[in-house]
């Protein structure tokens, strides 16, 4: 069945460092979708992907879509302490699966 | 303001003893799903349903039931609770189970089971 990786699952950074996290689907997707999960909250929407090498930008969060919409990353430039949380991709071929997630620390 | 609402937020039961975790939400979505989320395990769906009446299961469905008698309320019912079903439940809802549709998830629901 369909299966999306995330990696890594731990990422811890210095303030003002750069912070990326990758997804990987066993099969071509035809979305995926980014979620921000704040500690001790709940997912929350950032943004979908749907083209082919799509990307898009958010402030300092970069978000991409493979050529082949079986993979996309996440990258934010300058971290600050308000970017701590667990970041999900969730990727949709017939059923919509969510990666394990990446849980980035900042330190100040 | 609109929201996934789900009770209760924080829960210590014991193994056996039936519960449920009720859903509800404000947003007239036809599509709704519950969740469960462990460490390193990211989140796997449990059951989902596309509109009244009519719920299938997700990933990992075993000692789980849900019902949708309303289009707003989509309760998980945990018939004999036992340990390994201790989680952070979520519940969520979509306009509909199409590609595209962003996803509301409530707030969660820690789930103890001793």
């Amino acid at each position: 069945g369909q299966q999306v990786m995330q990696i890594p699952q731990y990422q811890h950074v210095q303030e003002g460092e750069d912070f990326t996290t990758y997804c990987n689907s066993s099969t071509t997707l035809s979305n995926i979708q980014w979620y921000k999960q704040r500690p001790g909250g709940h997912p929350v929407f950032l943004i979908q992907l749907v083209k082919s090498g799509e990307v898009k930008k958010q402030k300092r969060l970069t978000f991409q879509f493979g050529e082949a919409k079986k993979n996309s990353s996440l990258h934010i430039t300058a971290t600050q302490t308000t970017d701590v949380g667990t970041y999900f991709c969730a990727g949709r071929n017939n059923d919509m699966r969510f990666g394990a997630g990446t849980r980035l620390t900042v330190k100040p | 303001e609109a929201q996934v609402t789900q009770n209760p937020r924080y829960l210590i039961t014991v193994t056996g003893k039936k519960l449920t975790v009720t859903c509800s939400q404000n947003m007239n979505h036809e599509y709704m799903s519950w969740y469960r989320q462990d460490p390193g395990l990211g989140l796997r769906q449990i059951y989902y349903s596309m509109n009244v009446e009519v719920t299938d299961k997700g990933d990992v469905p075993e000692g789980y039931k849900v019902s949708r008698k309303e289009k707003r309320n989509f309760p998980l019912i945990l018939e004999s609770p036992s340990p390994n079903q201790t989680s952070l439940y979520f519940c969520a809802s979509s306009f509909d189970g199409s590609s595209g549709n962003t996803i509301y998830f409530g707030e969660g629901s820690w789930l103890t089971v001793v």
